[in-house]
């Protein structure tokens, strides 16, 4: 099974970049390395999702290297609202779902 | 179609008792998830349908858990015989699948909590 490690937590301050990296091995050749939001006592919900180099929509970007081995999530000019917990999502080799354990970030003002 | 939602949003039963799940996901979704969430954790993977099969299970999902899609649409999700550690909160997620392995963009649900005292 694939393996994903995340820092736990971290914090920042408002108007900040924040970089969460997820480190993954064993992961699927062919598929995405997808990232979530989730508030509590709310389900996870979509951020953005890569295969590899650098993609960006409206909320971050997502840094994958070469070798796929890490994902680095990047989010511009955080706000108090991005406190949340932030998770990476692989397939293994095996095409079994594998989440990492979240990290939870928190911004001050 | 206001996104999944799932029934009930929370539920406190004693051990041993049997529990059931609704979710309903995006109507024109394929996919179906169920997962299991507790304090501090990611979500577990328990199961996946595309449509009404059911394509995949975990390995450490127990017996006691059971999980239908009779009609391609809603779902749910039976624990018989429930145990302490079964308290957690019950995920549910859809997709459209573009035929690819399950890594496309997933929608969830609220969640049902579980207290099994």
């Amino acid at each position: 099974l694939a393996k994903t490690t995340q820092p736990i937590s971290m914090d920042s301050y408002e108007g900040q970049e924040v970089n969460i990296t997820c480190s993954h091995n064993n992961i699927a050749t062919n598929d995405y390395i997808t990232w979530y939001q989730q508030f509590p006592s709310q389900g996870p919900r979509f951020i953005i999702q890569g295969y590899k180099t650098k993609v960006t929509n409206e909320v971050a970007s997502l840094f994958i290297p070469a070798d796929r081995k890490s994902s680095t999530l990047s989010l511009p000019r955080v706000s108090l609202s991005d406190t949340a917990v932030y998770y990476c999502l692989v397939l293994d080799s095996n095409y079994q779902l594998i989440w990492g354990a979240g990290t939870k970030l928190i911004i001050k003002p | 179609d206001t996104g999944v939602s799932q029934d009930p949003r929370h539920k406190i039963t004693k051990r041993g008792q049997n529990v059931t799940f609704r979710c309903d996901p995006i109507s024109e979704h394929n996919r179906l998830y169920w997962y299991r969430q507790t304090l501090g954790q990611g979500p577990e993977f328990l199961t996946y349908f595309q449509n009404e099969a059911q394509l995949e299970k975990s390995r450490l999902l127990s017996d006691r858990f059971s999980a239908e899609r009779p009609k391609g649409s809603f779902s749910t999700l039976e624990i018989q015989r429930t145990e302490q550690g079964d308290s957690a909160m019950y995920l549910c997620a859809s997709s459209l699948s573009s035929g690819r392995a399950v890594g496309e963009t997933q929608y969830f649900g609220p969640g049902t909590r579980l207290l099994v005292l």
